[in-house]
């Protein structure tokens, strides 16, 4: 079954500690992307990647990291989780760059910073 | 760059009543247009999308949505809503490599 898959699903942590959110897909796409959902403000890019080794940041980068070491893994680094990055986070993933693909979202990963 | 309004954040309806959730953008250049729904702790999927041709596009539970280029608008429609419709909204658009998403229209339907 095509997916895109996260870990974990729920998390609740404090201030300053490192922690990592994994998104894999099986569909062979080459962009990936991380989203936060916060209410009233919809989706907002946090940083996206055209392929392998190839990434960017989106509207909203301060305080994440990403790395894209292999084509179906893009995790999501927070180095320093403060309260203010707690959100629901999507990752996203679509075949191709200059075509117009619809994105595939994982199931998201609720996360609290207290 | 491109940037999105959803006029309504919550929309409440009643079971087979129509409904009609509003969705505005701008953009310099041309667009691609999506709307995506998101059930209760689920993540989004794809409703329909306009990628060029007719400009009404529909979905396979009964939505549908008109491409304006004049108004620049692509409003959703049913023209009657059952209680599984209950879900967030989310219009979206394209140009370029570049998407974002409106705010969501939380659509609630009473029965």
């Amino acid at each position: 079954e095509a997916q895109v898959t996260q870990n974990p699903r729920y998390l609740i942590t404090v201030t300053g500690k490192k922690l990592t959110v994994t998104c894999s897909q099986n569909m062979n796409h080459e962009y990936m992307s991380w989203y936060r959902q916060d209410p009233g403000l919809g989706l907002r890019q946090i940083y996206y990647s055209m392929n392998v080794e190839v990434t960017d940041k989106g509207d909203v980068p301060e305080g994440y990291k990403v790395s894209r070491k292999e084509k179906r893994n893009f995790p999501l680094i927070l180095e320093s989780p403060s309260p203010n990055q707690t959100s629901l986070y999507f990752c996203a993933s679509r075949e191709g760059t200059n075509r117009v693909y619809e994105q595939y979202f994982g199931p998201g990963t609720r996360l609290t910073v207290t | 760059a491109q940037s999105v309004t959803q006029l309504d954040s919550q929309v409440p309806v009643f079971e087979e009543a129509p409904v009609e959730l509003r969705c505005n953008y701008s953009s310099s250049v041309s667009v691609y247009l999506f709307w995506y729904v998101q059930y209760p702790n689920q993540g989004l999927q794809l409703l329909l999308k306009y990628l060029s041709g007719s400009t009404l596009v529909e979905s396979i539970n009964g939505f549908e949505a008109e491409f304006n280029k004049s108004q620049t608008s692509f409003h959703l429609r049913k023209p009657s809503v059952h209680i599984s419709d209950t879900a967030e909204y989310f219009c979206a658009v394209r140009g370029g490599n570049d998407m974002r998403f409106g705010a969501g229209t939380r659509l609630t339907v009473k029965p």
